[in-house]
């Protein structure tokens, strides 16, 4: 089934560490994203790559890196600088290219992650 | 990117059509209207979206006020599988930022 693969479900991270959510996607979208949500809120956007080896600070992205090596690929690291990284983590990525219509903004998401502090 | 405004709750008993209202008076002419929804502890997901006419799928249809001000979701027989956070978003066709700047939503009760 084509669709969008984040693991772990569920991560613990000690103080000091840095932990790294995986995001896998057989889409073959180019565009990736990263969002934060904490309870009650709406999703904020950490990073986003819109094609391979390139990606862009969102509006929270303090604390946190990514790296896009390769198209299906866009993992996020959650260091030690993050300090209150409490949250579920959403990844999700969208069509590119010349598309109109609307259809670039459709955003497809994984289950997410989420990550407690031990 | 034109700021919406939504209920923050809403109820509907199941079986009834839900019509879920989005208020996006300042928008503009190449901005889109995109629905989203986000079930329980899960990722959100794509509902539909429309410029200027009304739209229709298998999940809900969408209708655009003419001055296209504001919009309407409409489920048309609801069941508890779609109690969830409706999401309205106004965004233009790509852009270079690619953000959609989600807000709080409307929470959907659907009830037996």
């Amino acid at each position: 089934d084509g669709g969008i693969t984040q693991s772990p479900k569920y991560l613990f991270r000690k103080e000091g560490q840095n932990v790294t959510l995986s995001c896998e996607q057989n889409l073959n979208h180019d565009a990736m994203y990263w969002y934060r949500q904490d309870p009650g809120q709406g999703l904020r956007l950490i990073y986003y790559s819109q094609i391979v080896n390139d990606f862009q600070k969102g509006d929270i992205a303090e604390g946190y890196s990514v790296s896009r090596e390769k198209k299906e690929s866009f993992p996020l690291t959650v260091t030690s600088a993050q300090k209150n990284p409490t949250a579920f983590y959403l990844c999700a990525s969208s069509i590119s290219g010349t598309f109109s219509r609307g259809i670039k903004n459709i955003q497809y998401f994984g289950a997410g992650t989420r990550l407690s502090v031990l | 990117d034109a700021k919406t405004t939504q209920p923050t709750s809403m109820d509907c008993a199941e079986g009834r059509a839900a019509n879920l209202p989005c208020n996006h008076s300042t928008i503009s002419g190449n901005e889109y209207v995109y629905w989203y929804r986000q079930i329980h502890s899960q990722g959100p997901q794509y509902i539909i979206h429309g410029l200027k006419n009304n739209e229709t799928n298998e999940m809900a249809s969408l209708i655009i006020t003419e001055d296209r001000k504001s919009s309407t979701l409409i489920l048309p027989h609801a069941t508890l599988r779609d109690t969830a956070v409706y999401y309205c978003i106004v965004r233009v066709e790509g852009g270079n930022n690619r953000k959609l700047i989600w807000g709080l939503g409307t929470s959907l009760a659907v009830n037996p």
